[in-house]
């Protein structure tokens, strides 16, 4: 079985702290993702990767970076962080190739910033 | 740009009745769509999902979907309600422009089982 793993469940933090979300894959997928969820607006994703170093932006990268330095890691840095970044995070990979490929998620991070 | 609908935000059945949650989808190219499921404190995990070919879909724990391009809808249903599938319900559409963009989720469904 596909397992992705979030390095942690919980998280506390306090504003203006540099936070990093850590995101490791076992399956050799090449696209990984972060994903924020919040109550009533569904998913909505901030970045993704289809490789290594590469990066794009996805619908709300503002207040967010990423990096991935190997193959199996993403990780998501909260550069500074605010009170409206209070989420849960959701991190997904998935193999190449048309987008007809199913994500597959981590069990999330329920990140708190007071 | 695309975009998922899902209507009712909670929806209640009773424990053996159908379950019918709505999903519409706007595209403009030829979408590939899923349904996940989230359990409390988990992530996601993929019920089904339709790309080409048959459009009624199965797929994990008596769930089902039908693809219906003139309604632009992929409904999920399932016979008859189980205690156990209390959750949360997400549709996602991803187009089929090819690369590795990320899907395009509704705004969830919770699934309420009454007994």
């Amino acid at each position: 079985d596909v397992k992705v793993t979030q390095s942690s469940r919980y998280l506390v933090k306090r504003t203006g702290e540099k936070v990093f979300l850590e995101c490791v894959q076992d399956m050799d997928h090449e696209n990984m993702f972060w994903y924020r969820q919040d109550p009533g607006l569904g998913l909505r994703l901030i970045y993704f990767s289809y490789d290594v170093k590469m990066k794009e932006k996805g619908d709300i990268p503002e207040g967010y970076s990423v990096s991935r330095e190997k193959k199996e890691r993403f990780s998501l840095i909260l550069e500074s962080a605010s009170t409206n970044q209070t989420s849960m995070y959701l991190c997904a990979s998935s193999f190449a190739g048309a987008n007809n490929q199913p994500q597959h998620f981590g069990d999330g991070t329920r990140l708190s910033i007071l | 740009a695309q975009s998922v609908t899902q209507l009712g935000s909670h929806v209640s059945v009773s424990e053996g009745a159908l379950v019918l949650l709505r999903c519409n989808y706007s595209s403009s190219v030829p979408p590939y769509l899923f349904w996940y499921v989230q359990y409390p404190n988990q992530g996601l995990q993929l019920l089904l999902k339709y790309t080409t070919g048959a459009t009624l879909v199965k797929g994990i724990n008596g769930f089902e979907a039908e693809f219906k391009k003139s309604e632009t809808s992929f409904h999920l249903t399932k016979p008859s309600a189980h205690m156990s599938d209390a959750a949360e319900y997400f549709c996602a559409v991803s187009d089929s422009g090819g690369g590795a963009d990320g899907l395009t989720f509704g705004k969830g469904t919770h699934l309420i089982i009454q007994p």
